[in-house]
C-alpha cells in the first residue's frame, strides 16, 4: 500500500509569490489533515477534511492560505502571497474513520 | 484544549544504554496519546499509541511507553538503544474519539558510539 505522498519535497520562493503544495492520501482514507512545523517549534494543526468537506479549519493562520480537496481524493494547499513567516515544513496526513493518522514526508517551504 | 510538554529538546546517549524521553500533557477531557518518530529526511512514523486498557504500551523497534494518569505523563523508554534510533521523537495527544493531534516540540535523540 502506498503511503501519503507530498509534492514537492522542497520549495524555495520569494516573498509575494504563490506556492501550491499537493498531498495524495492513502487510498480509501476519507480523513485528510494538514499540519505545519515552523522551525524549532511544535507541529501545529492547520485543517481537517472529511472527503471533500472541511471539517475543521481552526488552525489556518490567515486568508492567504487556501486548502481544497476536490472529489475527496488529493488535496492542495495554496499560499498566496507567501510571507517570510510561512517558511516551515508542511505535513499532510490521512486516516480511516478510526485510528491515528499516517503522515507524509512533508514539504519544506522556504520563503526568501 | 490540550497541550503537550517535552522538556528535553536534545538527549544524547551512548549505544546500548537505556533511554527515557519525557512527555507530559494537559487536558480537561480524556485523551489518546501517541509517540511519533521522524528519521532524517523521512516523514512522521507512528511508534506507539495509548487508546485504553493496559497503561504499558509496546511499540515498534523495542520502544514502550507508560500512561500515568495521575502524573499526566506518557514517557517513552527503550532499554538498549542503537545508532539507528537517532531521530526526532514527538509526543502527541488528541481528545478521546477526536482526530486533531496536538504535538510537543520534539526531542532529538542522538545515539553515539
Amino acid at each position: 500500500e502506498a503511503g501519503v505522498t507530498q509534492f514537492p519535497s522542497h520549495s524555495v520562493i520569494e516573498k509575494g509569490q504563490t506556492v501550491t503544495l499537493r498531498c495524495d492520501p492513502i487510498s480509501g482514507h476519507d480523513n485528510l489533515y494538514w499540519y505545519r512545523r515552523v522551525m524549532g517549534k511544535e507541529i501545529k494543526f492547520l485543517l481537517h477534511f472529511v472527503k471533500e468537506s472541511k471539517q475543521d479549519e481552526s488552525g489556518m493562520p490567515n486568508n492567504r492560505f487556501l486548502a481544497e480537496r476536490t472529489g475527496g481524493t488529493y488535496s492542495t494547499l495554496k499560499v498566496q502571497p507567501a510571507e517570510l513567516e510561512d517558511s516551515g515544513v508542511y505535513f499532510c496526513a490521512s486516516s480511516q474513520e478510526a485510528g491515528p493518522p499516517n503522515f507524509g514526508a512533508g514539504t519544506r517551504l522556504s520563503v526568501l | 484544549a490540550q497541550s503537550v510538554t517535552q522538556l528535553d529538546s536534545q538527549v544524547p546517549v551512548f549505544e546500548e544504554a537505556p533511554v527515557e524521553l519525557r512527555c507530559n500533557y494537559s487536558s480537561s477531557v480524556s485523551v489518546y496519546l501517541f509517540w511519533y518518530v521522524q528519521y532524517p529526511n523521512q516523514g512522521l512514523q507512528l511508534l506507539l499509541k495509548y487508546l485504553s486498557g493496559s497503561t504499558l504500551v509496546k511499540g515498534i523497534n523495542g520502544f514502550e511507553a507508560e500512561f500515568n494518569k495521575s502524573q499526566t505523563s506518557f514517557h517513552l523508554r527503550k532499554p538498549s538503544v542503537h545508532i539507528s534510533d537517532t531521530a526526532e521523537y514527538f509526543c502527541a495527544v488528541s481528545k478521546r474519539g477526536g482526530n486533531k493531534l496536538t504535538f510537543g516540540t520534539g526531542t532529538q535523540l542522538k545515539v553515539e558510539l
